[in-house]
């Protein structure tokens, strides 16, 4: 089951920055925060993920708040190629469901010129 | 280097038909996943695989949905006397191991329709 809240839509100006919310309230200390989107027709892409720490890649930075019961996914500069279902997941890290990522709905992004 | 992939990319099946899906992962990676993507849904867990050993099936719908990955890499996903209910993309998805630390990494999904 999800444990994750996310805006149905939200929508940016390309070459803007796309601030992605989720509230994760009940997340475990050993769970992590993982971020993926899909593009129509195609399979989940992976973003990045994370424990404690904020985290940065090629792609977007992750905030992940001290009391970790939320975080925010951040496209900095939007594309339209950005355009997709963003998907916050916390990834059970133990038991008899280890490895399973519960998607969800998810925030679609609509990037527009 | 290759990500993971799927064949067929599109089937179409009859009812009562036996399908068989085919997932190649990323070279190397002893974890093995299918999730099942209905139209405007997230994907959902279908089954999951260490190496060939089939850890978890709960999330397979009814019995006839089978899996295999015999040799701990190439693994089918085989569904028997197919359902109009059946009809949706099926996701395959490789890491290195199930740690929470992992990635999984998808392929773009085989979308079967029953008709």
């Amino acid at each position: 089951d999800a444990k994750t809240t996310q805006p149905t839509s939200m929508d940016c100006a390309e070459g803007r920055a796309a601030n992605l919310p989720c509230n994760h309230s009940t997340i475990s200390g050993n769970e992590y925060v993982y971020w993926y989107r899909q593009i129509h027709s195609q399979g989940p892409q992976y973003i990045i993920h994370g424990l404690k720490n904020n985290e940065t890649n090629e792609m977007a930075s992750l905030i992940i708040t001290e009391d970790r019961k939320s975080s925010t996914l951040i496209l900095p500069h939007a594309t339209l190629r950005d355009t997709a279902v963003y998907y916050c997941i916390v990834r059970v890290n133990r038991g008899s469901t280890l490895g399973r990522l519960y998607f969800g709905r998810g925030t679609q992004l609509t990037v527009w010129p | 280097g290759a990500g993971v992939s799927q064949s067929p990319r599109y089937k179409v099946a009859k009812r009562g038909q036996d399908v068989a899906l085919r997932c190649d992962p990323i070279s190397g990676h002893v974890s093995l996943f299918w999730y099942q993507q209905a139209l405007g849904q997230g994907p959902e867990f279908l089954t999951y695989f260490q190496n060939e050993a089939q850890l978890d099936k709960s999330g397979l719908p009814s019995d006839r949905f089978f899996a295999e990955r015999p040799e701990g890499s190439v693994s089918t996903l085989k569904i028997q006397r197919t359902q109009q209910e059946d009809s949706a993309v099926y996701l395959c998805a490789s890491s290195w191991n199930q740690g929470g630390n992992q990635p999984q990494h998808f392929g773009d999904g085989t979308r079967l329709s029953i008709l």
